[in-house]
């Protein structure tokens, strides 16, 4: 099985200030099955960036995804009130594990 | 409008069953993979099982193997999970999502409201 290890655990920040999300992968990935996810309390998981690098419909530009091999990364240009949340990236290699999650909290 | 929307979820003793649905809506049900996600309070996400479109393979983590089962109705645009032999560590929020794809890249997308299990006595 496939390991995601996210870091940091919680990014403290002010709105404003860049956000670097780290993903790394106990193997090798395809970037193609690579993903972000943002998540909000009480809500379901919404799409940020797919094949590790790709925007997903309606996501603004400040948000960006590069990396591969096992290192990825999810790029938080300059933060708004409405990104202060918890981000997961996701595996599709091998099964369909996520990382366990960075919360990006207000400072 | 694409949408996943969960029903099902409720309070149920340990060694108890339930059945979850997911109704989809606004695409093409039968053509695409579908998965069942948890996540039990205050943690992460964990992927539990995934059904191709004809209903003819089917995968589970491990930590369901043999107690969960899951299935789709393509006539009626539904997803199923029925779960047996509960356990207190079942606990969570059930989320169903369609597993999205082109260019040979996938992802999950839309992802259902989710659905509230409890296990306890």
């Amino acid at each position: 099985e496939i390991v995601l290890t996210q870091s940091p655990g919680t990014l403290s920040l002010s709105p404003g200030e860049g956000a670097t999300l780290s993903c790394r992968a106990s193997q090798s990935l395809n970037i193609s099955y690579l993903a972000w996810y943002q998540q909000k309390p009480g809500q379901p998981p919404r799409l940020l960036v797919y094949g590790a690098s790709r925007r997903a419909t309606g996501i603004p530009d400040r948000f960006s995804g590069s990396g591969s091999g096992t290192d990825f990364t999810l790029t938080i240009s300059r933060l708004e009130p409405e990104d202060f949340a918890v981000y997961y990236c996701q595996q599709f290699n091998n099964s369909w594990t996520f990382g366990q999650g960075t919360k990006v909290d207000i400072k | 409008e694409v949408q996943l929307v969960e029903s099902g979820g409720g309070l149920v003793q340990p060694g108890g069953s339930l059945r979850l649905s997911c109704a989809a809506s606004g695409f093409a049900f039968n053509s695409y993979w579908m998965h069942w996600a948890r996540q039990a309070p205050g943690t992460g996400l964990v992927w539990v099982s995934r059904i191709d479109p004809d209903a003819s393979k089917t995968w589970y983590a491990d930590s369901v193997k043999g107690r969960f089962t899951i299935s789709r109705d393509n006539a009626k645009n539904t997803l199923y999970l029925q779960m047996n032999a509960l356990r207190v560590e079942d606990t969570a929020v059930y989320f169903c999502a369609r597993e999205a794809y082109a260019q040979g890249q996938r992802w999950f997308d839309p992802w259902g409201q989710g659905t509230l299990v409890t296990v306890s006595s």
